[in-house]
């Protein structure tokens, strides 16, 4: 069936330091797509979205970029701090005659002070 | 402003049994979703509730099912529980889109702990 997959389940990265987590997708119907953040006992909390006619997207620290071509969404997080350390879930809008979304399995972010 | 509330935060009960989750959505929102999350997995959508009727399914057998109230909140039922089902139950709200492009975030709550034994 369709969905979300992402390249590594882990990132490690040293405080100070931008992260990239990537993540592809297998449904070319899918016309928004969005990151979540996933803190020990919470919901998913929104980070950033981007739309189909869309390839970049600039938040605060995050930025989102969307390869229609191969399938593929990244997400960076400038200057990590301690405070990014979260699951993040990458997710696409799938419009079946209704719109549900879809997510990932996740990538485990750790900084490292 | 409330955000989507969950309860109960944390449940234990027994397979076979029966167990009822409860969500009020963010104020403003009259969409609500319902995902299952399993340790170290990303959620699982089981079904989406707008004018009180259910909209979307993903695959999950009929032992779940839902309801919408008029003010937009929700439950979720599961009937004969197995082991398999100990898991996060996450419900999220969304507004009022335009139908023909959907372009809103979810918004979650921290979700119900469900341990069946």
């Amino acid at each position: 069936g369709e969905s979300v997959g992402l390249h590594l389940p882990t990132l490690s990265v040293q405080e100070g330091d931008n992260s990239i987590i990537n993540c592809a997708y297998s449904n070319s119907a899918s016309d928004y797509f969005i990151w979540y953040k996933q803190e020990s006992g919470k919901g998913p909390q929104f980070i950033i979205d981007i739309r189909s006619n869309m390839d970049k997207r600039q938040g605060q620290r995050v930025t989102v970029l969307l390869n229609k071509t191969v399938k593929h969404l990244s997400l960076q997080i400038a200057a990590t701090q301690p405070g990014d350390s979260a699951v993040y879930f990458c997710a696409e809008t799938q419009n079946t005659g209704g719109f549900k979304t879809i997510f990932g399995a996740g990538t485990r972010l750790f900084v490292k002070a | 402003d409330a955000g989507v509330t969950q309860s109960p935060t944390h449940l234990i009960k027994t397979r076979g049994q029966q167990v009822t989750l409860r969500c009020s959505p963010k104020s403003g929102h009259d969409t609500v979703s319902w995902y299952q999350q399993a340790l170290g997995q990303g959620p699982q959508f089981i079904f989406q509730y707008y004018e009180e009727e259910e909209r979307q399914r993903g695959n999950f057998p009929d032992r779940f099912s839902g309801h919408q109230f008029p003010n937009y909140s929700s439950e979720l039922n599961v009937n004969a529980l197995l082991l398999g089902d100990s898991a996060l139950y996450l419900c999220a709200s969304s507004p009022t889109v335009d139908r023909s492009s959907y372009n809103s975030p979810l918004h979650f709550g921290n979700g119900t702990r469900l341990t069946v034994t």
